[in-house]
Order: C-alpha cells, then structure tokens, then sequence
C-alpha cells in the first residue's frame, strides 16, 4: 500500500507504553493547532485540535499540549495499541497566507508501535 | 474520509496527458481543498475553493487546473505542464468559519 512514512522522523514505543510527538510550529501569530492521524494509503484523520488561548486539551486517551513561548505542541498517547501506528503530523492555522483560512502541515512523525 | 469520496484510489497515466481527479462530498461544507502529498514531505496546497464558482491558486498551482461549478465536488486537473505529477492527491473540506479539515481516501496518480 501507500507509504507516507519514508524519510520521516520515527518514533518507536513498546505497546502499552504511553508516546509523545512534538512539533514545532512557525508563525506565533497563528491561534489554532490541530493534530491528524495518517495511516498508510488513506487519507488523515482529525485526533484533537487545542485553541492558543489555551494550554492543555485531553481527549480519549490523547492529550494536546501547547507552549506558546517557544511555539511548541506536543501528543500524548496514552497505553499505545497496535492501531496507533502512523504517521502524525500537526497543522496550524494560516496566518496572512495560504486561504479559506487555511492551514500550514508539519511533514509528520512516523509512530511505529513494537509489540 | 466520511462523507468525501475521492475516485479511483490508483491511477495510471503516459507522460503527456491531462488526468482528472474526482472529489465529491456530502457534509455541505463550503471550502473544499486540494493538496499533493510526496514521501517525507507535508501537505502542500494545490487549489482551494471557499464557494460556488470562485477558487484560488494555492502554494503549488503551477500545471493544475481546478472548477467549482457544485458546491458538492471540486475536480482536479492535472494537466501535462505538471512537471512531476506523481504522488498522492488529498481532497479535504471545511465548514465555514471554522479551520478544521476533513480529508478524503486519497488518490495514488503515478505517472510513466
């Protein structure tokens, strides 16, 4: 199948073990950050998008964190399953470019669970 | 994926001709994008459209054409200018006002 994993970073955790992806985003004018799940062949997922007016935002066994003073986001995964492997990358809004106020992707990080 | 429909999910074309990438959606969201996927990189914007009849060039339009005559699809032209075109082709959708995408299946356009 399609693999969009090839020349990313990598990230390999024992299942059960929790994961936590970072990100480095661009603009500190940009308010809204998104995290999407891509698995291989199909089209990303939404997980969980956190607002900067905000620090910290959890979902079901996901956790958002962000910290505008050095303009980084990171996931947490919580108890990774096999299901979990993909690759995930972040998005901000963009901010005085792009359109539809549209959104700026991170290339990704390929998670990859060890059984 | 849900209520976007992007078909086929493989296609094969010869150098030199025009291909058209089908994207289809039933969320009644406004905006709808494209955007190519190459390995190791991040999306990067094709075209996008915020309404009936009116769409913008993106970061990479150079080769590509785009019509949005339904508010429901958003063909994409892959014209022979486009220099490199193989790679994997993104459909996603927004609401309006609001800056969350969805994304369709994907299609794999691989190019000889």
């Amino acid at each position: 199948g399609e693999s969009v994993g090839l020349h990313l970073p990598t990230l390999s955790v024992q299942e059960g073990d929790n994961s936590i992806i970072n990100c480095a985003y661009s603009n500190s004018a940009s308010d809204y950050f998104i995290w999407y799940k891509q698995e291989s062949g199909k089209g990303p997922q939404f997980i969980i998008d956190i607002r900067s007016n905000m620090d910290k935002r959890q979902g079901q066994r996901v956790t958002v964190l962000l910290n505008k003073t050095v303009k980084h986001l990171s996931l947490q995964i919580a108890a990774t399953q096999p299901g979990d492997s993909a690759v995930y990358f972040c998005a901000e809004n963009t901010v005085g470019g792009g359109g539809a106020d549209g959104l700026t992707f991170g290339k990704g990080t390929h998670l990859i669970i060890q059984p | 994926d849900g209520g976007i429909t992007q078909s086929p999910k493989y296609l094969f074309r010869k150098e030199g001709q025009n291909v058209t990438l089908s994207c289809e959606q039933n969320l009644n969201h406004d905006a709808m994008y494209w955007y190519r996927q190459d390995p190791g990189q991040g999306l990067r914007l094709i075209y996008y459209s915020q309404i009936v009849n009116d769409f913008q060039k993106g970061d990479i339009a150079e080769g590509y054409s785009v019509s949005r005559e339904k508010k429901e699809s958003f063909p994409l032209t892959v014209t022979s200018a486009q220099k490199n075109p193989t790679a994997f082709y993104l459909c996603a959708t927004s609401s309006g006002g609001r800056y969350e995408q969805y994304f369709g299946p994907g299609t794999r356009l691989t190019v000889t």
